[in-house]
């Protein structure tokens, strides 16, 4: 069964950081695109950042490109989001999602975890 | 306010076509394929419609995607009551070099 597990969302403080990471299974990891995506409470999907196969393509949303990076152990089928400088308006739902294709990251994204909840908040 | 625009709300009754439209710009839709995801309530997106009018396996042909210039749409046929759900466009955006999603269309099936 193919599987995305996202862990490390929770409450934090404005201007603090947290990482998050995704846990996949039932695939061959590294044959695949990743991307986060995110939802906050009562909105729309907003796509955050995604990372090719290699890590040789990346790319963000510009609501927070020189905040967050993402990255990616192939060795451990693992996919992270290192998320700093936080703001109140990243509250969200986040998915861990896996590309349709490889090195593209401009194909859909065809599995979705249960996703991990971020609260940024004093 | 989001780069895909769809309207808010959508409506039919069992049995009955419906139609989602999605309208974007020559850097996203004009220029990229087009998705389509359901999202049942409680519960995590779901791809329906890959590059402009694919199915993934499983997803029944009753949903059927296409696009038009900068336009697309996702239809709905024999509509059922589980088909009650938020559904997204999306598209890639060359011009901000990242996804772009519809602001979503609530259907509802009365």
């Amino acid at each position: 069964e193919v599987k995305l597990v996202e862990s490390g969302g929770g409450l934090v403080q404005p201007g603090r950081s947290l990482r998050l990471s995704c846990a996949a299974s039932g695939f061959t990891f590294d044959d695949y695109a990743m991307h986060w995506v995110r939802q906050a409470p009562g909105k729309g999907l907003e796509w955050v950042s995604g990372v090719s196969w290699n890590s040789g393509s990346i790319a963000y949303a510009d609501s927070v490109k020189g905040r967050f990076t993402i990255s990616r152990d192939n060795a451990k089928n693992s996919l992270y989001l290192q998320m700093n400088s936080l703001r109140a308006e990243d509250t969200a739902l986040y998915y861990c999602a896996k590309g349709y294709s490889s090195s593209s990251l401009d194909d859909a994204f065809d599995v979705w975890g249960q996703g991990t909840m971020v609260t940024v908040s004093s | 306010q989001s780069v895909l625009t769809q309207p808010p709300s959508a409506s039919g009754t069992p049995g009955q076509r419906v139609t989602i439209s999605c309208s974007g710009s020559s850097s996203n839709i004009g220029s990229s394929y087009v998705c389509w995801y359901q999202q049942l309530p409680g519960t995590a997106p779901k791809l329906l419609i890959y590059r402009n009018n694919q199915r993934p396996s499983g997803v029944p042909d009753r949903f059927s995607g296409s696009k038009s210039g900068t336009s697309a749409s996702l239809a709905i046929s024999g509509l059922r009551s589980e088909d009650e759900a938020d559904y997204y466009c999306a598209a890639w955006d060359d011009s901000l070099s990242g996804w772009v999603f519809g602001g979503g269309t609530k259907l509802t099936v009365v």
